[in-house]
């Protein structure tokens, strides 16, 4: 079954400080890999989807990498605000898992004004 | 974008009570998934569904059951709630995007307690 790591499980930076928030799976046979926000109590935003031929995806202030070899992926946010306040989820699919995705515990953000 | 539904928002019952959550998606998708999250740790997939008539059971095991009578409507049911069943229920609809690619699209959650 695949297998997705996030770390560190919290980040706490001063507004306006790049973010850079990792993610870390076992199987590399993957379709694809996405990022989510996560508001608390809420359900969850899709913010990218990086398919499996792709390196890289870019969404306004957000980008997110993909390393299939060293089964990585990065999420990137640059100038953070404290609206980026959230927790951020990482999953993959793989085939052990016969392609549904495993999600990661996630990376809870705090951007302080 | 998706537009997927899931009611009620919150819910509190005794133990020994019977619950239904509902979901239900308006944009036509084939799949449909159930995920339970406890505080602080990652979705499990409970239940899935890959058109109407179809539902599976997902990696976590579960008491619930699940139908899929219309393509827009994925209720999950509890026959009788117990304590250890208080968690976050979250569904999802998925698109696809060519290529095996999905792309999940998720409700607000129901957050269930069971007393």
């Amino acid at each position: 079954k695949q297998e997705v790591t996030q770390i560190p499980a919290a980040l706490s930076v001063p507004e306006g400080e790049n973010l850079v928030l990792n993610c870390s799976f076992t199987d590399s046979a993957i379709y694809n890999l996405q990022w989510f926000r996560q508001d608390p109590g809420k359900g969850l935003t899709s913010l990218l989807l990086i398919q499996s031929s792709q390196r890289e995806q870019t969404s306004g202030r957000l980008n997110a990498s993909l390393d299939k070899s060293s089964g990585r992926s990065t999420l990137y946010i640059a100038a953070s605000q404290p609206g980026d306040s959230a927790t951020y989820l990482c999953a993959s699919d793989g085939s052990t898992n016969d392609y549904k995705l495993s999600f990661g515990a996630g990376t809870t953000v705090t951007v302080r004004a | 974008e998706a537009d997927i539904y899931q009611t009620p928002r919150y819910l509190v019952i005794g133990t020994g009570k019977k619950i239904t959550l509902e979901c239900s998606q308006t944009m036509g998708h084939d799949k449909m998934y159930w995920y339970q999250q406890d505080p602080g740790m990652e979705l499990h997939l409970i239940h899935y569904s890959y058109g109407v008539n179809s539902t599976e059971k997902g990696d976590l095991s579960s008491e619930s059951t699940v139908s899929r009578i219309r393509t827009e409507h994925f209720p999950l049911t509890l026959e009788s709630a117990r304590p250890s069943h208080t968690s976050q229920y979250l569904c999802a609809s998925s698109e696809w995007v060519g290529r095996g690619h999905e792309k999940l699209f998720f409700g607000s959650g129901t957050q269930l307690s069971v007393l």
